[in-house]
């Protein structure tokens, strides 16, 4: 199994900012995710974040409104730019083990 | 593309009752399935998977799933519920590169 810590586990903030999370994993992993899970929602794969390469982002998800950092096989970083309300959220960093996905705590948003 | 359905949004059973929470999938390939808990306050746990062989899977606490392909589904079992199984529980799909897909969720309320 993969231990994943989120910083920060939440934050309240201003329309109009940005806010950058981090996830860190225990051990090296090719591949991490990032999930946004909205309220009342289920979780929605934002995009993939392959160390060395550029970010792959699902249909709805930007680079510009998400950029997203890989800069070695342990950490990664999601930017939340821009935000208005609708991006009030938890924000999820997950990575594949061998028996399937492990996820962070989570990133809760809120943004007023 | 793929989705998962989980039919039912909120049940609320008494303790020792039995538990079946639905989840049918749509995809044409061969797939990976999944059932993660989220317990109040908590990240997002691996309950038990499948991803060949036996149908019938056993999970961590007691849990079950049986996949039935001829109906693409995936249905989450307990023969006898506890209040401590009070939690979100979410099916989710991986068809390929890892990256799941998942159901809404059920809200699961176990009454003492």
């Amino acid at each position: 199994s993969a231990v994943i810590s989120q910083k920060p586990s939440r934050d309240i903030c201003q329309r109009g900012t940005s806010l950058t999370i981090q996830c860190q994993v225990d051990s090296q992993v090719t591949m991490m995710f990032w999930y946004r899970q909205q309220p009342g929602q289920s979780l929605t794969l934002i995009a993939t974040a392959n160390q060395g390469s550029e970010a792959t982002y699902e249909s709805g998800f930007v680079i510009d409104k998400f950029p997203i950092s890989r800069p070695n096989l342990t950490f990664s970083t999601l930017t939340v730019s821009n935000m208005s309300p609708e991006d009030s959220s938890i924000y999820l960093c997950s990575v594949r083990g061998t028996v399937g996905a492990f996820f962070g705590q989570g990133t809760r948003l809120t943004v007023v | 593309a793929q989705s998962v359905s989980q039919h039912n949004h909120h049940v609320i059973l008494s303790e020792a009752a039995s538990l079946e929470l639905g989840c049918n999938y749509s995809y044409g390939g061969t797939v990976n399935l999944f059932w993660y808990v989220q317990y109040p306050g908590q990240h997002l746990q691996l309950l038990l998977k499948y991803f060949s062989g036996d149908p019938l899977v056993k999970g961590i606490k007691g849990f079950e799933a049986e996949f039935i392909k001829s109906k693409f589904s995936f249905n989450l079992r307990k023969p006898s519920v506890q209040w401590s199984d009070t939690a979100e529980y979410f099916c989710a799909l991986e068809a390929g590169s890892y990256q799941l897909t998942f159901g809404k969720g059920t809200k699961l309320s176990v009454i003492p």
